[in-house]
């Protein structure tokens, strides 16, 4: 059983930078993919971001393309998500999980981000 | 790759048969995943790969279809199933979730 802790959510003004940590508990942690969601205050679920478990295959939602940059340190077994020019519209729980093709099988609690003046 | 879920909102009874629909906007195969989440809390997988109950998720749950047409049925509805239902496709990226289905208690 894998257990995913985030952390790094606080409060940032508009275009401002953060980076998120997941942290994973755990065997395997080099063949775990991993991804991060986000939900938006009354929203639905969005995926924005997957990394494979060697690191050498990332995949970005269009909405945080060139802005995010996901990456993992496997000795560390963690996994980063380096937010910069960050929105309003950033706002949200984000959430790492693990899992890819059948589906994502491991949640951590979620951290808030919130985007403001 | 759009989903879209219907309905968007659902209120049944407690021992009620209930069905939730998902579509995607194209095929997707078999690469069709639905979860479960409660206010507060994380989502929690409750099927995988279309019709595959996921470890330790109770057997009145079920899940069929592939293409581009699925359901998640819930064969009697239990006062801990009310909750948001997400469908999420996973045959290629983005990995887009549907909006979601909120169940709740009629």
């Amino acid at each position: 059983e894998v257990q995913l802790v985030e952390s790094g959510g606080t409060l940032v003004q508009p275009g401002g930078s953060l980076r998120l940590s997941c942290a994973a508990s755990g065997s395997n942690f080099n063949s775990n993919e991993l991804n991060w969601v986000r939900q938006a205050p009354g929203k639905g679920l969005e995926w924005i971001s997957y990394i494979s478990g060697g690191g050498s295959t990332i995949y970005y939602a269009d909405s945080v393309k060139g802005r995010f940059t996901i990456s993992r340190d496997n000795a560390q077994k963690s996994m980063f998500l380096q937010m910069n020019s960050l929105r309003a519209e950033d706002t949200a729980i984000y959430y790492c999980a693990s899992g890819r093709r059948r589906g994502f099988d491991y949640w951590g609690q979620g951290t808030q981000l919130t985007v403001s003046s | 790759i759009q989903m879209t879920q219907s309905p968007s909102s659902l209120s049944a009874s407690v021992g009620d048969r209930v069905t939730i629909t998902c579509r995607a906007s194209q095929s997707i195969s078999s690469y069709l995943n639905w979860y479960q989440q409660k206010p507060g809390g994380a989502p929690k997988i409750l099927i995988y790969g279309a019709s595959n109950l996921q470890s330790g998720v109770p057997s009145r749950f079920s899940g069929s279809g592939s293409g581009t047409d699925f359901t998640l049925t819930i064969s009697s509805l239990q006062p801990e199933d009310f909750a948001s239902y997400y469908c999420q496709q996973s045959y290629s990226s983005p990995y887009s979730f549907g909006q979601g289905t909120k169940l709740e208690i009629k």
